[in-house]
């Protein structure tokens, strides 16, 4: 089956510093990656979409000078973290999609401390 | 706007019972699509059942089976013979195969399992 690998499975960073998280879709080829992020005990929160080859599409409220989205080619997007504060410690989670309206695969999720 | 309400923050089962967890959407699509995913205490995502809107069958995957009712919008899971294994946190999600391109979750139903 489709598997979707996502590393680090968790990151410890000072404050200040950047983290980068990769999401590989291993046997298939994603048009559309998502990104999101998700708080103790609470839902997914989708932060942005980002197709192959094209900028990122960032929902509201989240800053994409700060959380920077690339998706390189159809196997590989990443988020990176640029000055992380503590604020910014959660669990991201990265998904893909071969085609609209088939199940999304999930990346098993990277945990992010920022001291 | 689409969005996606699950009414029941938390839920409990005795082992071996049946459970329903709801779930209700709106939106002024016909055509889409919608999924329940489970988050177990691994944090992984996984995909529970997938529903397409058109279709007038309620889907099944073994022990677990959904109640769609367009008209009312409404999208509720039943697990039958739960099992320790079910304790997790269970999303309702619908995706529009029309204009943007995303996955809305609910808030989750946390569900426990008792022996």
């Amino acid at each position: 089956g489709a598997v979707v690998s996502q590393h680090p499975s968790w990151v410890i960073c000072k404050s200040g510093t950047s983290v980068k998280i990769e999401c590989r879709s291993l046997d298939f080829q994603a048009t559309t990656m998502f990104w999101y992020r998700q708080f103790p005990k609470q839902s997914l929160m989708l932060m942005a979409t980002s197709n192959e080859g094209s900028k990122a599409t960032y929902e509201q409220g989240v800053e994409k000078d700060k959380f920077l989205i690339n998706h390189a080619s159809l196997t590989l997007s990443t988020l990176t973290v640029t000055s992380a504060h503590p604020e910014d410690s959660s669990f991201y989670i990265c998904s893909a999609s071969r085609v609209r309206g088939e199940k999304l695969f999930f990346g098993s999720g990277t945990q992010l401390s920022v001291l | 706007a689409q969005t996606v309400t699950q009414s029941q923050p938390e839920m409990s089962v005795q082992e071996a019972e049946t459970v329903t967890l709801s779930c209700t959407y709106d939106t002024s699509e016909s055509n889409y699509y919608l999924f329940w995913y489970k988050q177990p205490p691994s944090r992984q995502m996984i995909l529970v059942i997938r529903q397409e809107a058109y279709k007038q069958q309620n889907a099944t995957e073994n022990r677990f089976s959904v109640n769609f009712q367009k008209a009312a919008k409404s999208f509720s899971l039943k697990i039958s013979d739960s099992q320790l294994g079910d304790t997790a946190m269970y999303f309702c999600a619908f995706m529009s195969p029309s204009g943007t391109y995303k996955y809305i979750f609910g808030t989750g139903t946390r569900l426990k399992v008792l022996a």
